[in-house]
């Protein structure tokens, strides 16, 4: 059975910055891995889908990168703004079917 | 471009009632997705339809939970009866084509549902 990690749940970080969330799984079977943001009482919106053949992906101020054999990704965040702030969260597709499993989630919050 | 429709926006209810969603895909999209949201967890699909067609229920607990795509575009999603770990947000999703696995997924803001 397909597990998702992410890691940390949680994370404070001042304007500014650059930051990384992590994102773990078992199953290296995978066919794409996306990112999602999700901020509080609405639905999720898609950042980035990264084929199973790709190692990145990249929107403006967003990259992530896949390594399926080690079962990870992350996603990196330039200069981070306080309209970053939202919950952030992958999920995977497993190779046979549809069904995306997704992780927990990284509560993010950029500060002024 | 409208996006994914869902109602009501909450929902409180006790115990052994009933409950209905409702979901409006984004037109034409032929794939849509119920998945369920615990306060803390990722979404857990419950079901997808792939046009007026189950695809995948595996996770639906069927004793108690039914969906239905009339026509290949809106969706109800029921529970008969709720119980309280019913108690989550209620996320409906649609994709374009029939080959979702690798296919974007646009959601609707969810139906959050209070199980008393």
């Amino acid at each position: 059975k397909q597990e998702v990690t992410q890691i940390p749940a949680a994370l404070s970080v001042p304007e500014g910055e650059n930051l990384v969330l992590n994102c773990s799984f078992t199953d290296s079977a995978i066919y794409n891995l996306q990112w999602f943001r999700q901020d509080p009482g609405k639905g999720l919106t898609s950042l980035l889908l990264i084929q199973s053949s790709q190692r990145e992906q990249t929107s403006g101020r967003l990259n992530a990168s896949l390594d399926k054999s080690s079962g990870r990704s992350t996603l990196y965040i330039a200069a981070s703004q306080p309209g970053d702030s939202a919950t952030y969260l992958c999920a995977v597709t497993p190779g046979t079917a549809s069904k995306l499993t997704f992780g927990t989630g990284t509560r993010l919050q950029v500060t002024l | 471009e409208a996006g994914v429709a869902q109602s009501p926006r909450y929902k409180i209810i006790e115990k052994r009632q009933s409950v209905a969603f409702w979901c409006n895909p984004i037109s034409g999209h032929a794939t849509l997705y119920w998945y369920q949201q615990i306060l803390g967890q990722g979404p857990k699909l419950l079901i997808q339809f792939q046009n007026n067609g189950v695809v995948d229920d595996s996770q639906l607990p069927k004793d108690r939970f039914s969906a239905e795509r009339l026509k290949g575009v809106d969706s109800t999603l029921k529970i008969q009866p709720a119980k309280l770990e019913d108690s989550a947000v209620y996320l409906c999703a649609s994709s374009e084509g029939t080959q979702g696995t690798n296919e974007k997924l646009f959601f609707g803001s969810g139906t959050q549902l209070s199980v008393l």
